[in-house]
């Protein structure tokens, strides 16, 4: 297996402008979960889902954050428009249960907003 | 309200040295806990878990970890450290609350392992 693959690896756009941020899970995996690494916050939960349905959006700072998940194999996350306190790099993790064995993470999208 | 916390933002430790690098919980309930690993520009690599049985638990990389219930810790630890261990180590529990299944994650602890 690949492992969780999300694209693109870096993305530096301009204020304002709509990022897309994208995630492929490991197969079979029926919990996705989006996360946010900032060095003033840590690593924050923002959303995640059981079977492609969103289960806990509690961690979407604003509705200028959208995420979903169309099928088993690809979710993404929005951010229209964008600022430069988005600037951050963004981690898709995908599990089989509710985490009791750990998640798998993807490699992270490093958002850079000017 | 569950919470993790890592005291050191880092630990400097000579190679072939023992590591520890600590984590403290609170929670209510069993704790479920977590060790991951970051290395340079990747994502968060799972090191190892306690859920249940033995205290003493043990992982990838020749890691263990000690979970202490009366003392609500959960540290890691190596009996001889590598300049190749050095990289990010995030301690997380499980939160049960709300009905939800989501991990809180601590800030981090860097380790820098000295040749």
């Amino acid at each position: 297996d690949a492992g969780v693959i999300q694209s693109p690896r870096h993305e530096v756009t301009e204020m304002g402008q709509e990022v897309t941020l994208r995630c492929k899970p490991i197969s079979g995996h029926d919990y996705l979960f989006w996360y946010r690494q900032t060095m003033m916050r840590g690593l924050e939960l923002l959303i995640y889902f059981n079977n492609n349905v969103p289960i806990d959006d509690s961690g979407m700072p604003e509705d200028r954050f959208s995420a979903k998940m169309p099928n088993a194999s690809f979710s993404t996350l929005k951010i229209q428009p964008s600022e430069p306190r988005d600037s951050a790099v963004y981690f898709c993790a995908s599990s089989p249960d509710r985490g009791a064995y750990g998640y798998t993470f993807g490699s992270g999208t490093r958002l850079t907003v000017v | 309200a569950q919470s993790v916390a890592q005291p050191e933002d880092q630990v400097n430790v000579a190679e072939g040295n023992p590591l520890t690098v600590k984590c403290t919980y609170s929670v209510s309930g069993n704790p479920y806990l977590f060790w991951y690993v970051q290395y340079p520009n990747r994502g968060l690599q799972f090191l190892l878990k306690y859920i249940t049985g033995d205290n003493l638990v043990k992982g990838s990389y020749g890691f263990e970890a000690e979970f202490n219930k009366s003392q609500t810790s959960f540290h890691l630890k190596k009996p001889s450290a590598l300049v190749s261990d050095s990289a990010l180590y995030f301690c997380a529990v499980r939160d049960f609350t709300s009905g939800t299944y989501k991990y809180i994650f601590g800030t981090g602890t860097r380790l820098k392992v000295l040749a």
